[in-house]
């Protein structure tokens, strides 16, 4: 079976640089969500969408932007990174609102030095 | 204040033997999800099993059952039979607002479980 595709799976960048997380979502799944997951840490909800309008907002730094395409792909764009943003960055998909499953990606390790 | 707690950092147990994991919640929403999620060291995150609060039985899936006990506000894992491959850090999380449209999930801080030969 199909699942939620992030790329890259890994990602290295500098201070002060920007980065673009990508997700695709299960086929037909019409909502995303992303977390962060810092090491040792649980996930932090960033961010959701569902047919493509933002459906609720978490602790996303205002240095973060996202959105969710047509195609019902998402974004995650991240500019002037910071150290502390080195983390797990998790997209999950789920069918309609209000269906309670969500599919994690495997994640985009991103490292900022 | 914490919406999720997980008081057991780590766990061991016997391969073969059942093991409860536990959840505990803090939310005044009436309509509000809770779930299990296993992440193994290779760090995906595997949905387990799901309760809603309106749920009048207990969710059962496999191996894995949830203990929810609404009054008493928690949720707890058992996994029955364990296996080796069963070691992971697992995850309690909670939606809120599932009628009023809420998507943010919290997570707690997990709890670590060791299965021995």
């Amino acid at each position: 079976a199909a699942g939620v595709i992030q790329s890259p799976r890994h990602l290295i960048k500098e201070k002060r640089e920007t980065a673009t997380l990508k997700c695709y979502p299960i086929p037909r799944h019409d909502t995303v969500y992303w977390y962060q997951q810092g090491p040792g840490q649980d996930p932090q909800f960033l961010i959701s969408f569902y047919e493509k309008m933002q459906s609720d907002k978490g602790s996303i730094p205002d240095r973060f932007s996202a959105q969710q395409f047509s195609d019902y792909h998402s974004e995650l764009n991240m500019s002037s990174l910071e150290l502390g943003d080195s983390a797990l960055y998790f997209c999950a998909s789920s069918l309609g609102g209000r269906s309670y499953e969500q599919y994690f990606g495997p994640g985009t390790r991103l490292t900022v030095t | 204040a914490q919406k999720i707690t997980q008081t057991q950092p780590g766990m061991f147990v016997q391969e073969k033997e059942a093991v409860t994991l536990d959840c505990t919640y803090d939310t005044s929403d009436p309509s509000y999800g809770l779930f299990w999620y296993k992440q193994p060291s290779s760090g995906e995150m595997i949905f387990l099993i799901y309760q809603g609060s309106y749920d009048q039985q207990n969710a059962t899936e496999g191996r894995y059952s949830l203990n929810f006990q609404k009054a008493r506000k928690s949720a707890n894992l058992v996994i029955s039979a364990s296996q080796l491959g069963d070691s992971a850090m697992y995850f309690c999380a909670m939606r809120e607002g599932l009628r009023t449209g809420g998507f943010k999930t919290i997570f707690g801080a997990g709890t670590r479980l060791f299965v021995k030969a």
